[in-house]
Order: C-alpha cells, then structure tokens, then sequence
C-alpha cells in the first residue's frame, strides 16, 4: 500500500535559518504529492504541490521538488520566520491505486525563534 | 476567502455514548472527506462521500460510524457507541472536484473528541 515517512519533529531553528524537512513515500502506482501547514488553532492548508517527477512545488518561499528516484520530496526554504513556526505534513493521492483520499506522514512540528 | 468550519472544536462524552460532528464545507464543493489524527500518530483517511453516498472509506470506519449530509450544507460524522480509542482530532475536507486543477481539498479547523 501507499505510505508516508516524514522526519521526526520538533524541528526548532533561529530566524533567517535554513530549513528541510524531509520526506519519502511509498506508492504502488503515480502519485500527487503535497506538504500541507497547520498554523496553531487552525486546520491543514495546502502549502505546495506537484503531480508528476521533476516538478517543482513552491509557495510562499517554500520549495519541494518531486523525485521519483529517490522517491522523496523534501521542503525546504532558504530564510525561516518566526510566523512559519507551525505543524507540516507531507501527503500522496493516488487516483489509480487508491482514489482520492490522501495518505499523509506523521507530521513535523517547526519551531522558528526570533 | 471561503472556508470549511467545523463544530464543536472540542467534545468531551462518555464511552458508548452517541456523538455527531458537524462541518459545513465551501459552498460549491462537491466532494466531501473525513480524517482522523489520534495524539501523536499520523493523519489517517476514514471516508469520502459525493452524490449522497459514500465513494470510498477505510477499514478504520466500521458500522460503528455514518455519514450524511442531511440538508444541503451540512457534512456530519456519527459515531454510535463512542470507544475510548476513538479519542482523536478529526478534520472534515471539501473539495470542488476529483483529479485536475480544482481537486485541492480544504480542510477544517478539526473537532477534538475526548471519550472518558
């Protein structure tokens, strides 16, 4: 089946720090791949996405590039603030092996300090 | 900006008790989801629904659990008999379609349901 791994949290940086989360998936057939924030108090957002190998998911100073070689697709951004600070997810749909429900990781909790 | 809600943001009840959640999602949605997160553990699919029916669900969403959408907004999740392992956050999500540019789910803010 269809599976997240996600780097254990917390992840606790300086402001202006650079930061990667990492994250690997296992899927049987062509999944969509997505990092989704929880800000305290509120629900999961979408931050970023990407459909297919070698695209580039960005938003918001994040960036994660989807690779099927390695199978991974890790968030990272060059200058963390301290509005960042929230719980990420990395997530896989895959519509022909599992429809549309999405399969997410454990989730990783940032810390940025000012 | 349209956004789904949910309520109430924290339930407490009793083992075996009844309880319902409720979530409004984004008006012109058509496909709706539930999730659960038990404290500490991964965010784990339980069911979606379109056209009145359920399209999919896990094995975690026995008969112990139902869904409707009983008047055109709303989305409710029950659970009949609450368990004590049925403590969890739980997120509704919407979604204007399947597959394509607008299949982008949203999701609530999550009702925290405490079972003692």
């Amino acid at each position: 089946g269809n599976s997240v791994t996600q780097m254990e949290g917390p992840v606790t940086l300086s402001e202006e720090a650079f930061l990667t989360i990492n994250c690997t998936y296992t899927a049987t057939g062509y999944p969509s791949l997505f990092w989704y924030v929880q800000y305290p108090g509120e629900g999961l957002q979408l931050l970023l996405k990407a459909t297919k190998a070698d695209d580039k998911g960005s938003n918001k100073g994040f960036e994660a590039t989807y690779r099927k070689e390695t199978t991974s697709f890790h968030l990272e951004k060059g200058s963390v603030q301290v509005s960042d600070s929230a719980v990420y997810f990395c997530a896989l749909s895959d519509r022909r092996s599992s429809g549309d429900k999405l399969t997410f990781g454990t989730g990783t909790r940032l810390a940025v300090r000012p | 900006e349209p956004e789904v809600t949910q309520t109430p943001s924290h339930q407490v009840t009793q083992m075996g008790q009844e309880v319902i959640l409720r979530c409004v999602p984004i008006s012109n949605h058509l496909y709706f989801y539930w999730y659960r997160q038990i404290l500490g553990q991964k965010v784990e699919f339980l069911v979606s629904f379109y056209n009145n029916e359920i399209s999919e669900k896990s094995e975690i969403f026995d008969d112990q659990f139902s869904v409707e959408r009983p008047d055109g907004s709303n989305f409710t999740l029950k659970i009949r008999s609450t368990k004590l392992e049925d403590s969890a956050m739980y997120f509704c999500a919407s979604s204007e379609s399947r597959g394509g540019p607008n299949n982008e789910q949203f999701f609530g803010p999550g009702t925290r349901l405490t079972v003692l």
